[in-house]
């Protein structure tokens, strides 16, 4: 199957700052990537998606960058608020096919 | 706008008891359906998928099926829950296979 890993299983930023918070795919096909954010109790939420014949995709403070030559993706947050406090994680599929989930990096926002 | 909806949000139910967990979308028509289950530090596992009504695809061998019975309408059943299928099942839609999945807040299932 797929390997998707995040590289830090927590992260802690103080309010205001920018948070960045990686992910690692091991397929070098996969074409299309999702960031998802799910708080405690909740379902997953769709933050951005990327496909691979883009690097970089800028939402509202959130900018998703992707590097095919080391197989690397990351989630950028701006300005960082105590809204943002969950779980991060990152999906990839490749051709259509099944999407292959993360486990998740926990973001904790300081006030 | 589309919505889904799961139910129930917990569910605490005996070994060798039977489960039916129910998911419907509304605002949209013909969506690709989703059973997955959650494991604490675990990523997402994708149990079954649906292009349609009726069509059922298994990805596991499981203790667990599925059935569309209607376009909007997918269930996750059991005959007989093992103590093993406790977990945080999610189901979600999307549009088609390559389109963003969007879930449903899920159903805490502790099997005692």
């Amino acid at each position: 199957g797929e390997s998707v890993g995040l590289h830090l299983p927590t992260l802690s930023v103080q309010e205001g700052d920018n948070s960045i918070i990686n992910c690692a795919y091991s397929n070098s096909a996969s074409d299309y990537f999702i960031w998802y954010k799910q708080e405690s109790g909740k379902g997953p939420q769709f933050i951005i998606d990327i496909r691979s014949n883009m690097d970089k995709r800028q939402g509202q403070r959130v900018t998703v960058l992707l590097n095919k030559t080391v197989k690397h993706l990351s989630l950028q947050i701006a300005a960082t608020q105590p809204g943002d406090s969950a779980v991060y994680f990152c999906a990839e599929s490749t051709a259509g096919n099944q999407f292959y989930f993360g486990t998740g990096t926990s973001l904790t926002v300081i006030p | 706008s589309q919505t889904i909806h799961q139910w129930p949000a917990t569910l605490v139910q005996p070994v060798g008891s039977p489960l039916s967990l129910e998911c419907t979308v509304e605002g949209t028509s013909n969506p690709n359906l989703y059973w997955y289950r959650q494991a604490a530090g675990r990523g997402l596992q994708l149990l079954f998928y649906s292009v349609g009504i009726g069509q059922i695809s298994s990805e596991v061998p499981q203790n667990l099926s599925a059935s569309r019975p209607q376009d909007r309408q997918f269930i996750l059943s059991s005959k007989k829950l093992l103590l093993s299928d406790s977990g945080f099942y999610l189901c979600a839609w999307s549009v088609n296979r390559d389109q963003p999945q969007h879930f449903g807040d899920g159903t805490r299932l502790s099997i005692l």
